[in-house]
């Protein structure tokens, strides 16, 4: 079954620092990938999505991930991050067929001013 | 546009009480999610309706979980009786039709369930 497991809990950086957020997926067909977001306070949003094409996906807030399908790959980066993009990050992968989405246990990002 | 409405915001009880929340979808969306969210976990599909038919409800424990979308629009998750382990946020989502094509779904801001 489609499942996706993200390794870091809790990523502590400050302002400025590069980011990258892992996640990795277990399924061998035809793969669609998604990043969301939990803002403080705020309601989980889709951050990026990637269904075919160009393994390097483009999504809100200067936010890209890249598929890498022979590592099973689908890791969240950002080249600088700010205070503001403190809060929770979900990878997730939906059940072939279905719009029933499967999500990681999240990582939470803290930045520090 | 009003987003996904979602009631009450917090909720205590104590086991073996029973709880009721509420959600009110975006309008026009034909299909609702109920996800539950235990700390330290990503949100896990509970119930999807598309109108008011059940499409999914493979992950809900239909012992003590139900839930009804009259009319094809609000919906409402009871738990009758709770346990200690049903402590987690109760996330709704809606989209539009979600056939063969995905369709992005948008979250409401959860009701958090404490049980004691």
């Amino acid at each position: 079954a489609q499942s996706v497991s993200q390794h870091n809990h809790h990523v502590i950086l400050s302002e400025a620092a590069s980011l990258e957020l892992g996640c990795n997926y277990s399924y061998g067909g035809t793969v669609n990938l998604f990043w969301y977001v939990q803002y403080p306070g705020q309601h989980l949003q889709l951050l990026l999505k990637y269904f075919s094409g160009d393994p390097l996906v483009k999504g809100i807030k200067g936010f890209e991930a890249e598929f890498i399908k022979s590592k099973f790959s689908f890791n969240l980066r950002k080249p600088s991050v700010q205070w503001s993009d403190t809060a929770e990050y979900f990878c997730a992968i939906p059940r072939a067929g279905t719009n029933d989405m499967r999500f990681g246990a999240g990582t939470r990002l803290t930045v520090k001013p | 546009e009003a987003g996904v409405a979602q009631s009450p915001r917090y909720k205590i009880i104590e086991k073996r009480q029973s709880v009721a929340f509420w959600c009110n979808p975006i309008s026009g969306h034909a299909t609702l999610y109920w996800y539950q969210q235990i700390l330290g976990q990503g949100p896990k599909l509970l119930i999807q309706f598309q109108n008011n038919g059940v499409v999914d409800d493979s992950q809900l424990p239909k012992d003590r979980f139900s839930a009804e979308r009259l009319k094809g629009v609000d919906s409402t998750l009871k738990i009758q009786p709770a346990k200690l382990e049903d402590s987690a946020v109760y996330l709704c989502a809606s989209s539009e039709l979600a056939g063969d094509a995905w369709k992005e779904q948008f979250f409401g801001p959860g009701t958090r369930l404490t049980v004691l």
